[in-house]
């Protein structure tokens, strides 16, 4: 079966510091690789997604994501954090089926 | 452009009362979906849908059920509400099953 796993479960960052998420998946064949966000009281939002091409791929907000197909990995950075990225951060992956499979999400949060 | 819309925004329930959830989708998408969210447990599929008339089993569809009369509308149905299934509750469209996922506001519900 598919899974997602996120190693983060909370972060805590000053603003201006670096950030970097992890996520791995499990799947072997062809994947869709997609980060989420959900800030506080709002509904889940598409933060960047890779299908294919460039494995590094540019979001919203100056997040970007890289596909390390061997690693099976999909790590979220932005190199720089403001408060406003306080928020929860999902990883997720559509494997060889419709279903897309969640991790079990990161909180970030950033302090001024 | 509404996008996903649910109602209602929050509802108490007591055990073994019914209700439905309501989500409509604007954007002639094929696919919906319907999720539960749980603390630090990501996102967990209830039930989805291919098209009109055509519905799905999740990972968590126990105490759950859905109908698809129309491209618009993906009620989700709680027949005898159970205190395991106080969530927060998302709907979600794609065009087709391999993309980009679109969610409403959500449904806070409690279950007492």
């Amino acid at each position: 079966a598919q899974s997602v796993s996120q190693h983060n479960h909370h972060v805590i960052l000053s603003e201006a510091a670096s950030l970097e998420l992890g996520c791995n998946y499990s799947y072997g064949g062809t994947v869709n690789l997609f980060w989420y966000v959900q800030y506080p009281g709002q509904h889940l939002q598409l933060l960047l997604k890779y299908f294919s091409g460039d494995p590094l791929v540019k979001g919203i907000k100056g997040f970007e994501a890289e596909f390390i197909k061997s690693k099976f990995s999909f790590n979220l950075r932005k190199p720089s954090v403001q408060w406003s990225d306080t928020a929860e951060y999902f990883c997720a992956v559509n494997g060889n089926t419709d279903k897309l499979i969640f991790g079990t999400g990161t909180r970030l949060q950033v302090f001024p | 452009n509404a996008g996903v819309t649910q109602t209602p925004k929050f509802r108490i329930l007591k055990i073994g009362q019914s209700m439905t959830l309501q989500c409509t989708q604007d954007m002639n998408h094929n696919y919906m979906y319907w999720y539960r969210q749980d603390p630090g447990m990501g996102l967990k599929l209830i039930y989805y849908s291919v098209g009109a008339g055509i519905t799905d089993k999740g990972e968590v569809p126990n105490g759950y059920n859905v109908s698809r009369s129309t491209t618009e509308d993906f009620p989700l149905r709680l027949e005898l509400a159970a205190p395991s299934q106080t969530s927060v509750y998302f709907c979600a469209s794609s065009f087709e099953g391999r993309n980009i996922q679109y969610f409403g506001a959500g449904t806070r519900l409690s279950v007492l």
